[in-house]
């Protein structure tokens, strides 16, 4: 079974600049959410979605950061402008169950560096 | 959520046992104990998670307490490639707030050769 992928593996941008990270679920799983790593920390949940709608986005910075689940397959995670604070690695995860248990399989992550 | 405390790091010799407490003495009645780990350079991987009852799986064993504050994940014989951060999360494992996982600082488990 495929994992979860995720592109690109590692960006580097300036400061106010746009960037934008990609996210390809686990087939089948419903719930896709993104997180936010900053070194030394765990991840920080940024964003959930459940099929192609928002489950919970209250820790998404939205003067920023957006994201989209078109279909209910792919998502897109946009910066837009990067500050240097966004440095940090960007962690995709998906999940089968729509309730109950919750087992979350993660993507290899995007390394932002901004500048 | 309940909040959980880890030791900072640990380190284990190969081949011995890991043992990686975890203080959750806050935790309520129908919060459940998770455990991930998070290899370098990889995205958090699912170990093993508990309610009150002793787990064991092909990876770990959990061994949570009686009065349920405290747990302890358990590597039988640690390997090299075991290295990594390990996160012991508290949360209910149903309705609305089951989704989400808030993740500390965790515990970075060195095995030594």
């Amino acid at each position: 079974e495929a994992g979860v992928a995720q592109s690109p593996r590692y960006k580097i941008i300036e400061k106010r600049q746009s960037v934008a990270f990609w996210c390809n679920p686990i087939s089948g799983h419903a719930t896709l959410y993104w997180y936010q790593q900053i070194l030394g920390q765990g991840p920080k949940l940024l964003i959930q979605f459940q099929n192609n709608g928002v489950v919970d986005d209250s820790q998404l910075p939205k003067d920023r950061f957006s994201a989209e689940r078109l279909k209910g397959v792919d998502s897109t995670l946009k910066i837009q402008p990067a500050k240097l604070e966004d440095s940090a690695v960007y962690l995709c995860a998906s999940s089968l169950r729509t309730s109950g248990y919750n087992e979350q399989f993660f993507g290899p992550g995007t390394r932002l560096t901004v500048l | 959520d309940a909040k959980t405390t880890q030791p900072t790091s640990m380190d284990c010799a190969e081949g011995r046992a890991a043992n990686l407490p975890c203080n959750h003495s806050t935790i309520s009645g129908n919060e459940y104990v998770y455990w991930y780990r998070q290899i370098h350079s990889q995205g958090p991987q699912y170990i093993i998670h508990g309610l009150k009852n002793n787990e064991t799986n092909e990876m770990a064993s959990l061994i949570i307490t009686e009065d349920r504050k405290s747990s302890t994940l358990i590597l039988p014989h640690a390997t090299l490639r075991d290295t990594a951060v390990y996160y012991c999360i508290v949360r209910v494992a149903h309705g609305a707030g089951s989704y989400q996982l808030t993740f500390g600082k965790g515990t970075k488990l060195s095995v030594i050769p």
